[in-house]
């Protein structure tokens, strides 16, 4: 079966340094999304990909958070510098054809922790 | 604006006994697309089902079974005879249909914990 890929699962830095999070979505699927999920709470949108270009970026603090899919396929999240704050789990999901209409199956996560 | 309410926040049962989650939402669209997604420890979402807003009929898979009410905005999920391994975090979504931005909007999510 097909799955989201996304790499690393687990990240410690310490705050002010740089991370970069990598996702690979289902091949085929157009459409990508990067989500942050707080402890105890449900994810919240941060970017999404129509291809490789960005249909939403309203969410994410573009001050220090960046987002990129070059090609279309897969995409990094940047946070440069990091703060405590930006401890979270952080979700690749992708969906393909129509947008709005199909299902969002997400990754395994990237777990931050910003020391 | 659009908003999903889970109001159980941890619900403790023990095996074998059925168990209702709660989901209610708020949208001003006439089209829009409801999910259920689970969240076991390892923090993967695995997709459950997905509701458009035009199909009420309730809907059953294996101990699984799920009620859509437009008339209270409800999309509630039961499962019957619980197993130790439905032990995870339930999360509601609401997605509107049409051009623009497709992001999921979540609820804060059940803990169900099952009880061997």
């Amino acid at each position: 079966e097909a799955e989201v890929a996304q790499s690393p699962r687990y990240k410690i830095t310490e705050k002010s340094q740089a991370v970069a999070f990598w996702c690979d979505p289902i091949s085929g699927h157009a459409t990508l999304y990067w989500y942050r999920q707080i402890l105890g709470q449900g994810p919240e949108l941060l970017v999404q990909f129509q291809d490789e270009s960005v249909v939403d970026d309203s969410q994410l603090p573009k001050d220090r958070f960046s987002a990129e899919r070059l090609k279309g396929v897969d995409s990094t999240l940047k946070i440069q510098p990091a703060e405590l704050g930006d401890s979270a789990m952080y979700l690749c999901a992708s969906s393909s054809g129509l947008r709005g209409v199909e299902t969002q199956y997400f990754g395994p996560g990237t777990r931050l922790l910003v020391l | 604006a659009q908003k999903v309410t889970q109001a159980q926040t941890e619900i403790s049962v023990v095996e074998k006994e059925d168990v209702t989650l709660d989901c209610v939402y708020e949208t001003r669209d006439t089209t829009y697309y409801l999910f259920w997604y689970k969240q076991p420890p390892s923090g993967e979402l695995v997709f459950l089902i997905r509701r458009n807003s035009f199909d009420e009929q309730n809907e059953i898979s294996g101990r699984y079974s799920w009620n859509f009410q437009k008339s209270t905005s409800s999309f509630n999920f039961t499962i019957t005879a619980s197993q130790v391994v439905d032990s995870a975090v339930y999360f509601c979504a609401l997605l509107r249909s049409g051009g623009g931005a497709d992001g999921l909007t979540f609820g804060k999510g059940t803990h169900l914990i099952i009880q061997p």
